[in-house]
């Protein structure tokens, strides 16, 4: 059973470059999420989607963009990565948007130079 | 926007012993929920509290959802070295869709 499978694992990227990080889930989970995590902050949501066709704006969402085409998948996109986005990714489901009940994906290490 | 207190930060103890960890907030929450995040994982959910008062354990860990509703508590008995990681409090605001998170308490284990 996969859960959440995150890509890529790590990866390092230089400032002004354009990356997205993917996410799917074979749960048929309703609703995603995308936070951040970062030393002494905690987790920090970026973006969500309550339902497939529909997206909204986390805590700190500048930066990032999202879309869910379909129940299964919800990438992260950075348009011009800035430094201040060096973080551990993590993407999540849950059954209903509703539930604080969240399966977690393994993050994605992201170093932008 | 809304905002968990979560303490302590960290904890070295020896195997064995009790742990015991809070989050606090200034504002009413309906739901509190604890994870763990083991090293280069994902937080996984150990246990989720929907009333005031709640007391649920899981195996060698309990945890509270206080009767204020503005706190919680996580306590694990008997530590083993499986236990080492960062505890996540994290909880629904009254009025909110979305859960905030705690700043973690990283645990150390020494046997």
């Amino acid at each position: 059973i996969a859960g959440i499978t995150q890509a890529p694992t790590s990866q390092i990227l230089a400032a002004g470059r354009r990356m997205t990080l993917r996410c799917t889930q074979d749960m048929r989970h309703n609703a995603m999420y995308w936070y951040r995590q970062d030393l002494g902050l905690g987790l920090r949501l970026i973006h969500y989607s309550n339902t497939a066709g529909t997206t909204g704006k986390g805590e700190v969402p500048d930066g990032y963009s999202v879309s869910r085409a379909n129940t299964d998948d919800f990438p992260l996109t950075l348009a011009s990565a800035v430094p201040s986005q060096t973080s551990v990714y993590f993407c999540a489901s849950s059954p209903g948007a509703n539930t604080g009940e969240l399966f977690f994906g393994e993050g994605s290490r992201l170093t932008v130079l | 926007g809304q905002q968990l207190n979560q303490s302590p930060q960290s904890m070295f103890i020896q195997e064995g012993e009790d742990v015991s960890m809070n989050c606090t907030s200034s504002s009413i929450f309906n739901t509190w929920l604890w994870y763990k995040q083991d090293p280069g994982e994902g937080p996984v959910l150990l246990i989720a509290l929907y009333k005031a008062g709640e007391l649920t354990s899981n195996g060698r860990l309990t945890a509270q959802f206080g009767i204020t509703r503005k706190d919680s508590f996580l306590n694990i008995s008997a530590s083993i070295p499986s236990d080492v990681g960062i505890y996540f409090c994290a909880g629904r605001p009254q009025g909110a869709q979305k859960l905030v998170f705690g700043q973690g308490t990283r645990l150390t284990i020494n046997p």
